[in-house]
């Protein structure tokens, strides 16, 4: 049972432009969430997260959506830029701290 | 500042044989550790997770299991593998009470 989709295996982006990432989950426990970026052949790296009492939480390029009553939450890069390029996995918790991933997407930013 | 170990990076191991997968974190203390697999192609599937030493709880049934000797390692096993077990394994870890998980560089596994 997939509780949280990424259903954009892939974007492609130019560089300098905003890069958008969707998710969308089923479970209205889940109260944390986050963004990891993987390269490939490593793991994931823990980029940013929001609580469910908040709807945006903003690190530098990276932005991050929350809307409770979608089920919804997006991530925003402004601006992209080549080294963005990765599979980017929402994940979410409930209050146990067991993640539950999505199936990752993958973004390629364009010179 | 903390960081997490895993090796091998790479192992090719035939069906049948045993496995065993080692993670360590440093520089912090009790923390959570867990295991995740991730099969070509597929988001992070959670394998085990663990709050102390001994204390080991499985999510999906398998032929995988886990084991925590000691505080900051965690090992991965397999008395059998078999071919479906090929993948790419992630071991994290979590400050106690905290959600983010940190991950190490992970182990490709290639079960033929």
């Amino acid at each position: 049972d997939q509780q949280v989709k990424q259903n954009s295996p892939s974007l492609s982006v130019q560089e300098g432009r905003i890069s958008i990432l969707n998710c969308d989950y089923t479970n209205s426990m889940f109260d944390y969430f986050l963004w990891y970026k993987k390269y490939p052949a490593e793991g994931p790296t823990f980029l940013i997260s929001i609580s469910s009492i908040k709807d945006k939480n903003e690190d530098g390029r990276f932005t991050v959506f929350l809307n409770k009553s979608a089920k919804h939450l997006s991530l925003h890069i402004v601006p992209s830029q080549p080294g963005d390029s990765a599979v980017y996995f929402c994940a979410a918790s409930r209050d146990d701290y067991k993640l539950s991933f999505g199936a990752g997407t993958t973004v390629t930013v364009r010179a | 500042s903390q960081t997490i170990h895993q090796w091998p990076a790479t192992l090719v191991q035939p069906v049948g044989s045993p496995l065993s997968l080692e993670c360590t974190v440093e520089g912090t203390s009790n923390p959570n550790l867990y295991w995740y697999r991730q099969a070509a192609g597929r988001g992070l599937q959670l394998l085990f997770y663990s709050v102390g030493i001994g204390q080991i709880s499985s999510e999906v049934p398998q032929n995988l299991s886990a084991s925590r000797p000691q505080d900051r390692q965690f090992i991965l096993s397999s008395k059998k593998l078999l071919l479906s077990d090929s993948g790419f394994y992630l071991c994290a870890w979590s400050v106690r009470g905290l959600e983010t998980q940190y991950f190490g560089p992970g182990t490709r596994l290639l079960v033929l």
